[in-house]
């Protein structure tokens, strides 16, 4: 069975600050994904990642993958109040287009 | 935004009844699947489709059935609805090309 955790599950920060939110997962893939849903709204790509090492940034956020150690990663650098959402992390099982969700960071920036 | 429409938005039904949820793309996008959403579990996938008629359970099936006849329509039945089946249902979208998913607007179905 296909296991995709993330950490933490609610994350409270204070605008200025920086955390990472961390996405494991027990299968094999090259392909990791990282959305972001708004209140009551649908979800939103925010990265594509497809091969070890890969890093991509936009804005204040950062996200890679280490596919050797099954993890990916979430930046938020010097945390603005509109980035409070949910953001989930998503595996490509076996890159054959069947998209496996983690349970999602719930991020509350206060000022 | 990509071209997804789920119908019907919102829906009240009550337990026992049968209840279909349509997803309609414009993009043409080859693979087509259904998600839902609790709190605490995130999305789960409960069925996908990888071309016309060619479709395939995910992680939480039972009770659900779906069908593809034609490629821009995805349709989802709950053939006897239970009051466990309230959530949200979502309606995704991905081509090999693209390798990311597209999600529709999301249906809120409420079973009494």
């Amino acid at each position: 069975e296909l296991k995709v955790e993330q950490n933490p599950l609610f994350l409270s920060m204070q605008e200025g600050k920086n955390y990472t939110i961390y996405c494991n997962y027990s299968t094999t893939s090259d392909r990791l994904y990282w959305y972001r849903q708004d209140p009551g709204k649908s979800l939103e790509s925010l990265f594509v990642l497809l091969s070890n090492g890969a890093v991509k940034q936009e804005g204040r956020l950062m996200a890679s993958l280490d596919t050797k150690a099954r993890l990916s990663t979430l930046h938020i650098t010097a945390a603005v109040h509109d980035l409070s959402a949910t953001y989930f992390c998503a595996v490509d099982k076996w890159a054959g287009n069947q998209f496996y969700f983690g349970t999602g960071t719930s991020l509350t920036v206060i000022p | 935004d990509a071209g997804i429409t789920q119908s019907p938005r919102h829906k009240v039904t009550e337990t026992g009844t049968p209840v279909t949820l349509r997803c309609h793309q414009t993009e043409n996008h080859r693979y087509m699947y259904w998600y839902r959403q609790d709190p605490g579990h995130g999305l789960r996938l409960i069925h996908y489709s990888y071309g016309v008629k060619d479709t395939d359970k995910g992680e939480v099936s039972d009770g659900y059935s779906v069908s593809r006849s034609k490629t821009e329509d995805f349709l989802l039945t709950l053939e006897s609805a239970t009051s466990s089946q309230t959530s949200v249902y979502f309606c995704a979208i991905s081509e090999r090309a693209l390798p990311e998913a597209f999600f529709g607007q999301g249906t809120r179905l409420t079973v009494v």
